[in-house]
Parts: structure tokens; sequence; C-alpha cells
């Protein structure tokens, strides 16, 4: 079946470290693959996405490439602020299904000063 | 653009009544809307999806008898929670697609908390 699988959490990291938070998927076909991110107590925004294979996605210095031949959408960011502290995930739109996304369980990171 | 609102952002209610949580696309036209549930420190479940002029489709396991769901326009889809009880207390978002293809992107709501006492 289709399923996300994230690397569990929380990340607790210091301000100007290397970020990196592991996405897998299972997929009948090519699905397009997304990042989002959750702050507390307040909804989803889109993070980035991608398409296709080999697409990156980037935005506000996270970069996620799709890599076809691992199944997976990491998610890096060169250098986490305080303000990135929140939960993210990885999802992945199956098209066959009326276009429903698929979450991955979540992964809190906090950034301490 | 693409902003999806949601009222009300918390609400209180006994247990035995029921409460209903509006979504609303603002600037786009939305065929497609999506219901989720999420519990504390956990991802989103989709409870159903619902087009409009249409009946919703609710995902297994959840009661369509209980989660009462209407998408009378292309900007506004209802959630009704029927005879609340403690254990649907949740925070609850919703999701509008663009009227476009399946793999629009969808646009999330900021949530509403439900609390039931």
């Amino acid at each position: 079946g289709n399923s996300v699988t994230q690397m569990e959490g929380p990340v607790t990291l210091s301000e100007e470290a290397f970020l990196t938070i592991n996405c897998t998927y299972t997929a009948t076909g090519y699905p397009s693959l997304f990042w989002y991110v959750q702050y507390p107590g307040e909804g989803l925004q889109l993070l980035l996405k991608a398409t296709k294979a080999d697409d990156k996605g980037s935005n506000k210095g996270f970069e996620a490439t799709y890599r076809k031949e691992t199944t997976s959408f990491h998610l890096e960011k060169g250098s986490v602020q305080v303000s990135d502290s929140a939960v993210y995930f990885c999802a992945s739109l199956i098209y066959n299904q009326g276009g429903k996304l698929i979450f991955g369980q979540g992964t809190e990171l906090s950034v301490k000063p | 653009g693409a902003v999806v609102s949601q009222h009300p952002s918390w609400v209180i209610c006994k247990s035995g009544t029921s409460v209903k949580i509006e979504c609303r696309s603002l600037d786009f036209q939305a065929t497609t809307m999506f219901w989720y549930r999420q519990f504390p420190k956990q991802s989103l479940m989709l409870m159903a999806t619902s087009n409009e002029g249409s009946k919703a489709t609710y995902e297994q396991g959840v009661e369509k008898d209980k989660f009462l769901i209407n998408h009378a326009s292309l900007t506004l889809s209802t959630l009704t929670v029927t005879s609340a009880h403690p254990e649907d207390s949740s925070f609850y978002i919703c999701s509008a697609r663009e009227l476009i293809a399946v793999g629009g992107e969808q646009y999330f709501g900021p949530g509403t908390r439900l609390t039931v006492t």
C-alpha cells in the first residue's frame, strides 16, 4: 500500500546546526511529495514540494530532492534558527485515490539558542 | 493567495450537544475539501473527502452519522459533530483544493480545537 515514514523525533539542535529529517515513501506509481510545517496550535503550511524524480523543492533555506531510486525525500537545511522550531510532516499525494495526501507521523524539531 | 479559514478557532461544548465547524476558501474556488483530525503529538488522520454538491466520502472507521459533512458551495464546507462526547475532543483541520485536476495542491486551514466536557 501507500505509506510515508519519517524519522522519529524530537530532534533537538543548536542554532546554526545542520538539519536532516529523513522521509521515505512507498507508493504505486510516482506520487508528488511534500513537506509541511506546523507551528504550535496552528494548521499546516506547505514548505516545499516536488512532483517528479530528481526534482528539488526549496523554500526558506530548506531543500528536499525527490529520489526515486531510494524512494526518499529527505528535508535538509544548512543552518537552523530558533524560529524553525515546529513539527515537520512529509506527505505523498496519491492521484488514483482522489488526490489524498498520505502523511508521515511528523517530526518535532526544537532549536535551542 | 490561497487562504483557507476555519471558524471557530476553538470551541467548548457539553457532552451530548452538537457543534458545527466551518471551512472557507477565501480567494479561490474549491471543488474538493478534506477534513482531518489530529490528536496531540500525532499526525493528521483523514476523516472524509467532500466534493461540492455531492455526498462526502468517509474513511474507514469514521462514523458518517456522527460527523456530518456538507459542501454546499465552492467556498464553504461544514463539519458537524453530533452528540459530542469527550473522546471527540481533538484538533480538526480542513484543507481545500482548487478547481483543477486531482493533483492540485491542498491549502490548509488553521484548525479548530474542540473540547467536549
